[in-house]
C-alpha cells in the first residue's frame, strides 16, 4: 500500500516547455487535489476532482490543465511553463468526509 | 470566495513554552476544519474538527472549533524542538479543501 505517489520528485524546465506531473493513489479515494506551495503562501489549490472523469478549477488554475481518466490517477499538465510556475507541487486524495493524504511533493524549477 | 487565515505567521519560542495557533475561516457549505503539521516534506494530518466546542487531544497537542465565530485554535503545551514545523489549517466543504498560509513555529532549546 503506497498511499499517494507523485512522479517526478524533481524537474527543471526551460521557459515554454511542457510537462505532466502524475499523481497516483491506491486507496480508492474519490477526491483528488493538486496544490502548489510557495514560501509564505501556504497551499494554494490549483485544480481538483470529485471522481473519475471530473475536474474543477481551484484558486489558481491559470496555466495548468488536469485530467482524471482513471480513478487512481490525477494528472497535472503545464502546456508552456513560465518562471512563475516554479514551486513545490503537492497532490492529495481523500474519501468523502475524511482527512486528505498527501504525496511527497514535486519540486519544479522553470528557468 | 472561500478563505482561511492563520495567525501568527511565525512564532519563535523556547522549549517548555505553551503556544496557541489561530485559524479563522470563511468556507461556503463548511463541513470540517483540519490541522496538519509540515516538516520537511508532505503535510501530515493532526486533527479534524466538525463539532463546535469539542476538544480533540493527542498528547501535548489539542484543538477546538468554534463554528459560531468561525475559528479554531491549536494548542501545544510543553513544546519540544521536534515541534518545529509549519502548522497548516484547512477548511473543508463538500468538495474542496482550502488551506491557510500556515504558521511557522520554531522551538529553540
Amino acid at each position: 500500500n503506497a498511499g499517494v505517489t507523485q512522479t517526478p520528485k524533481f524537474r527543471v524546465l526551460k521557459t515554454g516547455q511542457s510537462m505532466t506531473l502524475l499523481c497516483a493513489q491506491d486507496m480508492n479515494h474519490e477526491y483528488m487535489y493538486w496544490y502548489r506551495q510557495d514560501p509564505g503562501m501556504g497551499l494554494r489549490l490549483i485544480h481538483y476532482s470529485v471522481g473519475e472523469g471530473t475536474t474543477a478549477k481551484g484558486e489558481v488554475p491559470d496555466g495548468y490543465n488536469v485530467s482524471r481518466l482513471k480513478k487512481q490517477n490525477f494528472l497535472l499538465g503545464l502546456e508552456s511553463a513560465a518562471p512563475s510556475q516554479t514551486s513545490v507541487y503537492f497532490c492529495a486524495s481523500r474519501f468523502q468526509g475524511d482527512e486528505a493524504f498527501f504525496g511527497q511533493g514535486t519540486r519544479l524549477t522553470v528557468v | 470566495e472561500d478563505k482561511v487565515v492563520q495567525s501568527p505567521l511565525s512564532l519563535v519560542v523556547h522549549e517548555g513554552d505553551t503556544v496557541t495557533l489561530n485559524c479563522s475561516y470563511e468556507v461556503t457549505n463548511f463541513r470540517s476544519l483540519l490541522w496538519y503539521k509540515q516538516e520537511k516534506k508532505a503535510p501530515t494530518f493532526l486533527f479534524m474538527l466538525t463539532s463546535s466546542g469539542i476538544e480533540k487531544k493527542s498528547g501535548r497537542l489539542s484543538s477546538i472549533l468554534d463554528k459560531k465565530e468561525l475559528f479554531s485554535i491549536l494548542n501545544i503545551t510543553a513544546t519540544q524542538t521536534g515541534d518545529s514545523a509549519i502548522y497548516l489549517c484547512a477548511g473543508r466543504n463538500t468538495d474542496k479543501l482550502i488551506f491557510g498560509t500556515g504558521t511557522r513555529l520554531q522551538v529553540f532549546p
